[in-house]
């Protein structure tokens, strides 16, 4: 299985704030990586796939790159909606696997 | 518009087994080259994908999963179905389906998902 691991697992930010999040794969999945938005309660809404493919719908303040085995998940300036946790996930082979999760909270 | 919808029993009976349905409504999978993914989050923890299921009936189970694991498809009832047996605490979680492109596809990702079902293992 390809294990995915994310990075912080936790952050606080303030609005306005620029935050990366970091995704590493276990191996190369070349760029078969998905990036998911949760809020509390609520399914997870794809923001991201392809590494870097812009989900439509999604503001353009979300942003990803990466290839191989080390992706990044950028958001340029927090918003509140964005207070949320963030999980990667690869498509490259099944399993599907997703990473541990990073929760956004309020500085 | 495609919509998911998962139903089933919120209370399973450890041994017994866990039988969720996903109603697809607004089109069908059957128009492209989907697979519906099977996901759960047990309570306050990440996402574990159990398994998907292409329209033609192809499937792919976690293999942490799959002997305990079946998911079919009902293309004449638009609907796919997840049952998991000998079910133990372990499996309480909130269930998801989503519409997946599977593997080292274009775009690839889920891109639509249900609601949710939350399933509680319990005595």
């Amino acid at each position: 299985d390809i294990q995915m691991t994310q990075s912080p697992s936790s952050l606080s930010a303030s609005v306005g704030d620029r935050v990366t999040i970091t995704c590493r794969a276990s191996q190369s999945i070349s760029t078969y990586l998905n990036w998911y938005q949760q809020q509390p309660g609520k399914a997870p809404k794809i923001l991201i796939s392809a590494s870097s493919s812009l989900k439509s719908g999604v503001p353009s303040r979300f942003s990803g790159s990466g290839s191989g085995t080390e992706f990044t998940l950028t958001i340029s300036s927090l918003q509140p909606e964005d207070f949320a946790t963030y999980f990667c996930q690869q498509s490259y082979s099944t399993p599907l696997t997703f990473g541990g999760g990073t929760k956004v909270g309020i500085k | 518009q495609v919509q998911l919808q998962e139903s089933g029993p919120g209370l399973v009976k450890p041994s017994q087994t866990l039988s969720l349905t996903c109603s697809v409504s607004g089109g069908s999978f059957s128009s492209g080259d989907y697979y519906c993914s099977w996901i759960r989050q047990p309570p306050g923890k990440g996402l574990e994908w159990i398994g998907f299921i292409h329209h033609s009936g192809s499937t792919y189970y976690n293999p942490a999963l799959k002997s305990r694991l079946t998911i079919s498809v009902d293309t004449s009832k638009n609907q796919f179905s997840l049952k998991l047996t000998s079910v133990t605490a372990a499996d309480t979680a909130v269930y998801y389906c989503a519409r997946d492109y599977g593997i080292v596809m274009a775009p690839g990702g889920m891109d639509v998902w249900g609601q949710g079902t939350t399933v509680t293992v319990s005595s």
